[in-house]
């Protein structure tokens, strides 16, 4: 039984741009989170995805949105990117009877030049 | 609104002897709380988990954690550190009862790293 899978693991873009990326859930999961991790600090809640909506939202500007796609995989884009969003981005998983116990993945780490 | 306070950023001891990692939260609806661990490049690993059953939790790796409400804290220990143990270690709030508002929002203290000496 895979875990959260997360991809790419790795990516480097320029101020300005735009990037997505991807998170597939844990086998029989259904709710799907993001949380960005800056270099020394701990995880900071971005959104949750459930039946394709946008459930909840933290304190993260609108160029960060995201999409859930029927089979529960999950997008995150960031729009017109600064110095700043250059981070460790994790998804988790949950299946909807436990929201609260999540698994995450090893993480997509952005670097922003 | 919930926060979590881990009070040591780092922790250093000896292989063989306890570990102690701090934590006091805070949350307007009755807590479920959490430790993940995670290694140099690394996801987060469940450790241990409470969510309103007994008090004394144990988790994996010999690891356990004590919920006590009168003193708003869920300290992380573990009897005899070993090398493998050296990782950074978060503690993790959310509101156990959704109340219509938290649907398993996760709120992270800062974390405590973890080091361990032979």
């Amino acid at each position: 039984d895979a875990g959260v899978t997360q991809s790419p693991t790795h990516l480097i873009k320029t101020r300005g741009q735009q990037v997505t990326l991807r998170c597939s859930p844990k086998s029989g999961h259904d709710t799907v989170s993001w949380y960005q991790q800056a270099l020394g600090q701990g995880p900071q809640f971005i959104f949750q995805y459930y039946e394709e909506e946008e459930r909840q939202r933290g304190n993260f500007p609108d160029r960060f949105s995201g999409h859930q796609f029927p089979n529960y995989s999950s997008e995150l884009n960031v729009n017109a990117l600064l110095l700043g969003d250059s981070a460790l981005y994790l998804c988790a998983s949950a299946g909807q009877a436990h929201t609260y116990e999540q698994y995450f993945g090893p993480g997509t780490r952005l670097t922003v030049t | 609104a919930q926060s979590v306070t881990q009070l040591d950023s780092h922790v250093s001891v000896s292989e063989g002897t306890p570990v102690l990692l701090r934590c006091n939260y805070s949350s307007s609806y009755s807590p479920s709380l959490f430790w993940y661990v995670q290694h140099p490049n690394k996801g987060l690993q469940l450790l241990l988990k409470y969510t309103s059953a007994a008090t004394l939790v144990k988790g994996i790796n010999g690891f356990e954690a004590e919920f006590k409400k009168s003193e708003t804290s869920f300290h992380l220990t573990k009897p005899s550190a070993h090398m493998s143990d050296a990782a950074e270690y978060f503690c993790v709030v959310t509101p156990l009862s959704a109340g219509g508002t938290s649907y398993g929002k996760l709120t992270f203290g800062q974390g405590t790293i973890l080091t361990v000496h032979p």
